[in-house]
């Protein structure tokens, strides 16, 4: 069974910095893109970042550029993402999610998102 | 990366269709056939219903489809069911190895 889990959520300051950890099972994990994405209290859903099989290549939302960063273990099946300078608007549940490609172009291309993990919860406030 | 646009709710009665609509731009839903669809139910995680604009997961009921006009994405419920209302998604794949969603739709099942 494909499982993801997050861990690392919780309540931290504006300003404040905190990591966020997805483990992964079921599935061949390096043949993935891999990506986070949150959703806000009572809010859509919201695209985060994505981050190639082998780490090489990293894209964010424009918001959150330069402030957190997407990494990948893939020995140990495990997604992070790493949050620093935390904004109220941050406040969020993070989805850890595989995501398959197409092959576009040339190019194997990020294209849809299954499964998505439980969900954990940032709350960022003083 | 403006948030695609969907109607903000939808609703029917059993039995009848329904159609979600999800506008883009031709920097995104206009240039590539890579819309997918996830359902949500509250407190729960997402789940694909459609992908690369008209393709059904395993497992997904027939009575879901998907198709794209220009910038237009559409997500057709036939045979509406007490089962099916929740709140529905649409993403894009929008160029540099970037997605973005639009901002959901909550189906009522009248």
């Amino acid at each position: 069974e494909v499982q993801l889990v997050e861990s690392g959520g919780g309540l931290v300051q504006p300003g404040g910095s905190l990591r966020l950890s997805c483990t992964a099972s079921g599935f061949s994990f390096i043949s993935f893109w891999m990506s986070w994405v949150r959703q806000a209290p009572g809010k859509g859903l919201e695209w985060v970042a994505n981050i190639k099989q082998d780490g090489s290549e990293k894209s964010y939302v424009d918001s959150v550029k330069g402030r957190f960063t997407i990494s990948r273990d893939n020995a140990k099946k495990s997604l992070d993402l790493q949050m620093n300078s935390l904004r109220v608007e941050d406040t969020a549940v993070y989805y850890c999610a595989r995501v398959w490609d197409d092959f576009l172009s040339g190019y194997y291309t990020p294209s849809w998102i299954d499964p998505w993990g439980q969900g954990t919860l940032v709350t960022v406030s003083s | 990366q403006s948030a695609l646009t969907q109607p903000a709710s939808v609703s029917g009665s059993p039995g009848q269709s329904i159609t979600i609509s999800c506008t883009g731009t031709s920097s995104d839903v206009g240039s590539y056939n890579l819309v997918s669809w996830y359902q949500q139910f509250p407190g729960k995680a997402p789940k694909v219903m459609i992908y690369e604009g008209s393709k059904r997961p395993s497992g997904v009921s027939n009575r879901f489809s998907g198709s794209k006009s220009g910038n237009t994405a559409s997500l057709t419920i036939s045979g509406l069911q007490a089962e099916d209302e929740a709140d529905y998604y649409c993403c894009s794949y929008a160029g540099s190895n970037t997605f973005v969603f639009g901002g959901g739709t909550k189906l009522t099942v009248l």
